[in-house]
């Protein structure tokens, strides 16, 4: 079946714009996670969902970073007013559950602010 | 807070030669993943370790884990080309945010003819 999507695959904006990144999960996933990976890292966390609720946003860097998944399904990353340090990868993953589940992870956004 | 390193960062190996990659964690886990990332693509997942001893094997590719000690290795035998690829683990955190996933660094392997 299909598996986690990304649009768009890539985003460049300009400082002080906005942006949403948008994930669609497995087809069934009630989980929904977002990670962002810079240049050279591993991924880091930023916010989990269990069906229409932001169970965990503990890794959001700071206000300007919000997320909603309204429906249970597709996600929506918003990050307000961009600075060039927003820039990286950023990752959505869902899993059938939460808890231990695998998470299975999409293609990625490639954010550029400039 | 979970930490999670990752060594080396950078390997450059020979085609036919063995290596291994080691991944320690700080605190008490019950699930330890390894993932292959291609330049520009996102994470493959290649193993995933669920108990103390688990050992699994892919190819030329073997991944242990040591809940004791902390520690997975991910072991390379007879390195080919195609292997070439940034390789992390990622450890499931225990407890109420067994959800989370915390990443190493990345090791990234370049194989040579």
């Amino acid at each position: 079946g299909a598996g986690v999507s990304q649009t768009p695959s890539n985003k460049v904006t300009e400082k002080g714009k906005y942006v949403e990144l948008r994930c669609d999960p497995i087809s069934g996933h009630t989980a929904l996670y977002w990670y962002r990976q810079s240049l050279g890292q591993g991924p880091e966390f930023l916010i989990y969902f269990q069906g229409t609720g932001a169970a965990d946003d503990s890794g959001l860097p700071n206000d300007r970073f919000f997320a909603v998944r309204p429906e249970g399904s597709v996600s929506t990353l918003k990050i307000q007013r961009t600075e060039r340090g927003d820039s990286a990868v950023y990752l959505c993953a869902s899993s059938l559950g939460g808890g231990a589940y695998e998470q299975y992870f999409g293609p990625g956004t490639r954010l550029t602010v400039t | 807070e979970l930490k999670v390193e990752q060594n080396p960062l950078f390997l450059s190996m020979q085609e036919g030669k063995n290596y291994t990659i080691y991944c320690n964690y700080s605190t008490t886990s019950d699930r330890l993943y390894w993932y292959r990332q291609d330049p520009g693509k996102s994470l493959e997942s290649l193993f995933v370790l669920l108990s103390n001893g688990a050992v699994k094997q892919e190819g030329r590719l073997m991944a242990s884990l040591d809940t004791k000690a902390r520690l997975s290795t991910l072991h390379i035998t007879a390195a080919v080309h195609d292997l070439s690829a940034t390789y992390f683990c990622a450890v499931g955190n225990s407890g109420g945010s067994n959800y989370k996933l915390t990443f190493g660094k990345g090791t990234l392997l370049t194989v040579n003819p």
